[in-house]
């Protein structure tokens, strides 16, 4: 039962463009959301996060909404660049009982930027 | 430079033997965690401990074991029982309101 669904396992984007991943998840108690970005044969690398509180957050070049509504997350990249081409994680965090929290991950999406 | 140390990179396993995954971090984190990475199913929790000498289960536990005796390390073995252990490990410290750090990962070969 995947609790965090990214459903398009790729994503192939020109350089300049707007590239927009996105994510679903099916657990209201999800608290904070995540996205890493992955090159192969490497750890994922922290990208950007979301409180639940929130509605957007903005970083440089990349921002990430959350639609609480419809448990929805997108993350845009804008303007893509050919450095971005990796494999983008959503990650979404509960803490359970005890304090005890832990990242629940999608699947991915690999994102390549063209010239 | 704190962060977190995975080792060794490449690892092949023969049937039936039992294999250990090191973790060292110095970022001083309490919490630890094991992913595996398989493709096209993203990362899946193996264990995670949030304070020393304290472990929990995460979705796929079955055929690993784990110690946590130090903060700073959190090894993970693949035993026997593993029946598909052929995969990308990851290990990752954190904090909750700050992500994960990850490692460089461990790939583990079944010969």
């Amino acid at each position: 039962d995947q609790q965090v669904k990214q459903n398009s396992p790729s994503l192939s984007v020109q350089e300049g463009r707007i590239s927009i991943l996105n994510c679903d998840y099916t657990n209201s108690m999800f608290d904070y959301f995540l996205w890493y970005k992955k090159y192969p044969a490497e750890g994922p690398t922290f990208l950007i996060s979301i409180s639940s509180i929130k509605d957007k957050n903005e970083d440089g070049r990349f921002t990430v909404f959350l639609n609480k509504s419809a448990k929805h997350l997108s993350l845009h990249i804008v303007p893509s660049q050919p450095g971005d081409s990796a494999v983008y994680f959503c990650a979404a965090s509960q803490i359970f009982s005890g304090g005890y929290n832990k990242l629940i991950f999608g699947a991915g999406t690999r994102l390549a930027v063209h010239p | 430079d704190g962060g977190i140390t995975q080792s060794p990179k490449y690892l092949f396993r023969k049937e039936g033997q039992n294999v250990t995954l090191s973790c060292e971090q110095n970022l001083n984190h309490d919490a630890m965690y094991w992913y595996r990475q398989d493709p096209g199913q993203g990362l899946r929790l193996i264990y995670y401990s949030q304070i020393v000498n304290d472990f929990q289960k995460g979705d796929i536990a079955e055929g690993y074991s784990v110690s946590r005796e130090k903060k700073e390390s959190f090894p993970l073995t693949v035993t026997s029982a593993q029946k598909n252990p052929t995969a990308f490990y990851l290990c990752a410290s954190g904090d909750y309101n700050y992500g994960y750090t990850f490692g460089s990962g461990t790939r583990l070969t079944v010969v």
